[in-house]
């Protein structure tokens, strides 16, 4: 019964390849997220789909294309890949913010990214 | 850019409980007290949120001063599972832009 899960948990790659992180949620959120770890343990948003909808983009770098095929999967789609991508993603969902409120979010349990 | 401070680390005995503090003096009166944890390897969770009153759940208690310039967040009978980074976050009650900033957190070690 995973709520927000993701795949693959590992993913090992090397500079200049094309790679893609999936995420989905069970739950029944309207609104899906992408966070980025990285070494020092930073925790940013990147992304942010409400309804498949874009509605947060942290200035990431345009090689990382979020795709949302349905309200219920956030893909992440990472060009060419660089050495500074390697960290771990995390894909969150929360409800519907039809109304504005905040709602906590729910966290999948990453993919750890290593570019060589 | 964190609108929190928390001490970077703290320690427990197991079986009793754990307070871990946060200070947010810049909150605005519509703005949230979050907390969140993530252990090692994993997502983060969910903990526990609230605005002004004392709140509790299954997993914590959280107590918010009444200037609302500082929080505590009480797991009242720590086990060794607890051990954990303890985000304590700051979010708008309504935003049409909702993501979570997060800070450096409290590192939370349970001692058997």
């Amino acid at each position: 019964d995973t709520a927000v899960s993701q795949t693959p948990k590992y993913l090992v790659t090397q500079m200049g390849n094309d790679k893609s992180i999936k995420c989905e949620q069970n739950l029944g959120h309207d609104t899906m997220y992408w966070y980025k770890q990285d070494s020092k343990k930073f925790l940013k948003i990147m992304f942010s789909y409400n309804n498949k909808e874009l509605i947060i983009n942290e200035t990431v770098p345009n090689r990382f294309s979020p795709k949302s095929p349905d309200k219920a999967h956030l893909n992440l789609h990472i060009n060419s890949l660089e050495l500074g991508d390697s960290a771990v993603y995390f894909c969150a969902s929360s409800r519907p913010e039809t109304s504005g409120l905040n709602y906590e979010q729910y966290f999948g349990p990453g993919t750890r990214l290593t570019v060589t | 850019d964190a609108k929190t401070t928390q001490p970077p680390s703290m320690d427990c005995a197991e079986g009793r409980a754990a307070n871990l503090p946060c200070n947010h003096s810049t909150i605005s009166g519509n703005e949230y007290v979050y907390w969140y944890r993530q252990i090692h390897s994993q997502g983060p969770q969910y903990i526990i949120h609230g605005l002004k009153n004392n709140e509790t759940n299954e997993m914590a208690s959280l107590i918010i001063t009444e200037d609302r310039k500082s929080s505590t967040l009480i797991l009242p009978h720590a086990t060794l599972r607890d051990t954990a980074v303890y985000y304590c976050i700051v979010r708008p009650v309504y935003s049409s832009a909702s993501k979570i900033i997060f800070g450096s957190g409290t590192r939370l070690s349970i001692r058997p």
